[in-house]
């Protein structure tokens, strides 16, 4: 099985709001990652998550605040986003130490009004 | 020079057609060469990838050529068909760079029937 999932599938948030993103795998994976993708661009990473502790932050913005509670999930928290954060947020996981392959989720599609 | 160069944007095959994705690359530190599919609103699927130490990787109708001496690889899809038509991506990575990928810039192939 190499399934990532992640909810909600869609997401529209005002400015004001405060939400988050959910991702899970149940690979055994050790590694997990926050990408953003804007449309016709390649995904671009944000957060590693290296047996739950922050290794990467792709120096994003603090209204993006990241939280891995075990190894299988992996969370997104967002609060005064701006309309130019809207975009396709990706979870990703892949194995620590054996191996390279990413296995990306379906995404959010996130639009901040 | 983490950049990976991809070409072409955009690509128009027929049907029972062959489709190639051309990479390039500066960095001779990159050791992995996986190629993502992108279908829209969904997220990148690990098609097929390749390691410096071999010349050529075929799953099915998927063929990666990799030229060490020229920094390339590329895409061949064989037998191109309607279902194909997607996104691809290739990306790179860097030995010990806490699994981050550099990703091409992506192209858009069109399978007409």
């Amino acid at each position: 099985d190499t399934e990532v999932t992640q909810t909600p599938k869609h997401l529209v948030m005002g400015m004001t709001n405060k939400k988050s993103l959910k991702c899970e795998q149940h690979m055994g994976h050790r590694a997990m990652y926050w990408y953003k993708q804007k449309a016709k661009k390649p995904p671009e990473l944000m957060f590693v998550y290296s047996y739950e502790k922050l290794s990467i932050n792709e120096s994003v913005p603090s209204r993006f605040s990241p939280e891995c509670p075990n190894s299988s999930l992996l969370n997104l928290h967002l609060h005064a986003l701006q309309p130019e954060d809207s975009a396709l947020y990706l979870c990703a996981s892949s194995q620590e130490r054996v191996g390279y392959e990413q296995y990306f989720g379906p995404g959010t599609r996130l639009t901040v009004t | 020079q983490q950049q990976v160069k991809q070409s072409p944007q955009s690509l128009i095959v027929q049907k029972g057609g062959i489709s190639i994705i051309n990479c390039a690359y500066e960095n001779t530190a990159f050791d992995y060469f996986p190629w993502y599919q992108q279908f829209p609103g969904k997220g990148p699927a690990l098609l097929i990838a390749i390691r410096p130490d071999v010349s050529e990787k075929k799953e099915g109708r998927f063929t990666i050529s990799f030229n060490k001496s020229a920094k390339q690889f590329s895409l061949h899809i064989m037998d191109s068909q309607p279902g194909d038509s997607a996104t691809y991506f290739c990306a790179a990575r860097v030995t010990g760079s806490a699994r981050q990928l550099t990703f091409g810039s992506g192209t858009q192939l069109t399978v007409l029937p």
